[in-house]
């Protein structure tokens, strides 16, 4: 069964420094790797992906970063801030009875401190 | 106002029960999607539907049962066969490819005494 393994399980940063979360997957049906944030008590909300013709993409201070040969690929949020603090899920697209679907990771608990 | 909504937000029952949670819909989606989240697990996918009067199993899709009889509505039960039923339920919905973005509900907290 197609997994997508996320590390760290919890990450701990200080107020303006970088985060950096990574996913590793086995085989994807295509390139679409989307980054999901959730804060407690609610559901996740999509914060960025990306897509097969570029091997990084950056949004403000998020960047995805995608290394095919490895099938690997990261989000980086640069001068994290205490608003940061939420769990963050990596997915990949696999291919299951001829249907397309979303695998999660496990998810990385981020805590940014002032 | 446009979203996907979830009831109710936390859900008590006896063990041995059948529940339903309910999950709906008014962003116009085709695809619909229940997750499961539990500590440490992530979202593991129980059962979604790309179409109305259509759906799939998904990876844990043992003790559980859906139906989609419209287009903004796609129910969850949790039967008595679910060894381990409480969790964090989220529904989500979609255009309708893999590709487009999932929007989640605000997730039910099932408990089952």
């Amino acid at each position: 069964q197609q997994q997508v393994k996320q590390s760290p399980q919890s990450l701990i940063v200080q107020k303006g420094g970088i985060s950096i979360i990574n996913c590793a997957y086995e085989n994807t049906a295509f390139d679409y790797f989307p980054w999901y944030q959730q804060f407690p008590g609610k559901g996740p909300a999509l914060l960025i992906a990306i897509r097969p013709d570029v091997s990084e993409k950056k949004e403000g201070r998020f960047t995805i970063s995608f290394n095919k040969s490895a099938k690997q690929f990261s989000l980086h949020i640069m001068d994290s801030q205490p608003g940061d603090s939420a769990t963050y899920f990596c997915a990949a697209p696999t291919t299951r009875r001829g249907t397309d679907k979303l695998i999660f990771g496990t998810g990385t608990r981020l805590q940014v401190f002032p | 106002d446009g979203g996907i909504t979830q009831s109710p937000k936390y859900l008590f029952r006896k063990e041995g029960q059948n529940v339903t949670l309910s999950c709906e819909q008014n962003l116009n989606h085709d695809a619909m999607y229940w997750y499961r989240q539990d500590p440490g697990q992530g979202l593991r996918l129980i059962y979604y539907s790309q179409i109305v009067n259509d759906f799939q199993k998904g990876d844990i899709a043992e003790g559980y049962s859906v139906s989609r009889e419209k287009k903004e509505s796609f129910p969850l039960t949790v039967t008595s066969a679910q060894k381990n039923p409480t969790a964090f339920y989220l529904c989500a919905s979609s255009l309708a490819d893999t590709t487009d973005t999932q929007y989640f509900g605000p997730g039910t907290r099932l408990t089952v005494l």
